[in-house]
């Protein structure tokens, strides 16, 4: 099935530094969304690259997408507490559902 | 900024209760969607509605839920008869285009005792 699939499950670093996730995904997208979710709480999107670009920047986040290898990454640039949540991807499919993968857990020690 | 809203935010009922979940997309939107999380868990797919109509429904949507958009504002997800197992947060969202960014409502917690 189209599905996404974050790596690694869980990160733990200090302010400041940088974090990278990953997501793969099995068959061909029109895009690909990353959300972030506070424990808890609602899902943020954070960004949308479609299956035609290969690099999308806002903020401080940097996502990019390789459709050769079905995988995209989320970078988080000098990390804040604030960063703390978990963040998935998700691939769109028939009438534009998502499917979401099971989400890295961010820890941003100060 | 429009956003989408779901009311109410947390939900407790007994077993074999019906309960209904609203949600109010974003205005101009067109397509909507219910999506479940189960505590610790991925955020699964339940049912997509566009043009008044189910597009598309996941394995989990059996004949004890359903939807509704009674009027041009509201989109309301009905369990008949809720089970333990249907303990999750609920999240409604909304596109203008299928290939557009999703936005999610805050989430209705729905705790079955």
């Amino acid at each position: 099935s189209q599905q996404g699939e974050e790596d690694p499950q869980a990160l733990s670093i200090q302010e400041g530094e940088n974090a990278t996730m990953n997501c793969s995904y099995k068959t061909s997208i029109n895009n690909l969304q990353w959300y972030r979710q506070n424990s808890g709480r609602g899902l943020v999107h954070l960004i949308l690259i479609r299956s035609n670009e290969r690099e999308k920047h806002s903020g401080r986040l940097r996502v990019t997408l390789d459709t050769s290898k079905k995988s995209s990454s989320l970078l988080i640039t000098a990390s804040r507490a604030a960063d703390t949540a978990s963040y998935f991807c998700a691939t769109d499919g028939s009438w534009g559902k998502l499917q979401f993968g099971a989400g890295t857990q961010v820890v941003v020690t100060p | 900024e429009p956003e989408v809203t779901q009311t109410p935010s947390h939900q407790v009922t007994q077993m074999g209760q019906e309960v209904i979940l609203r949600c109010v997309p974003i205005s101009n939107h067109l397509y909507f969607y219910w999506y479940r999380q189960i505590l610790g868990q991925k955020v699964e797919f339940l049912v997509s509605f566009y043009n008044n109509e189910i597009s598309e429904k996941s394995e989990i949507f059996d004949d004890q839920f359903s939807v509704e958009r009674p009027d041009g504002s509201n989109f309301t997800l009905k369990i008949r008869s809720t089970k333990l197992e249907d303990s999750a947060m609920y999240f409604c969202a909304s596109i203008f285009l299928a290939a557009d960014t999703q936005y999610f409502g805050p989430g209705t917690r729905l705790t079955v005792l």
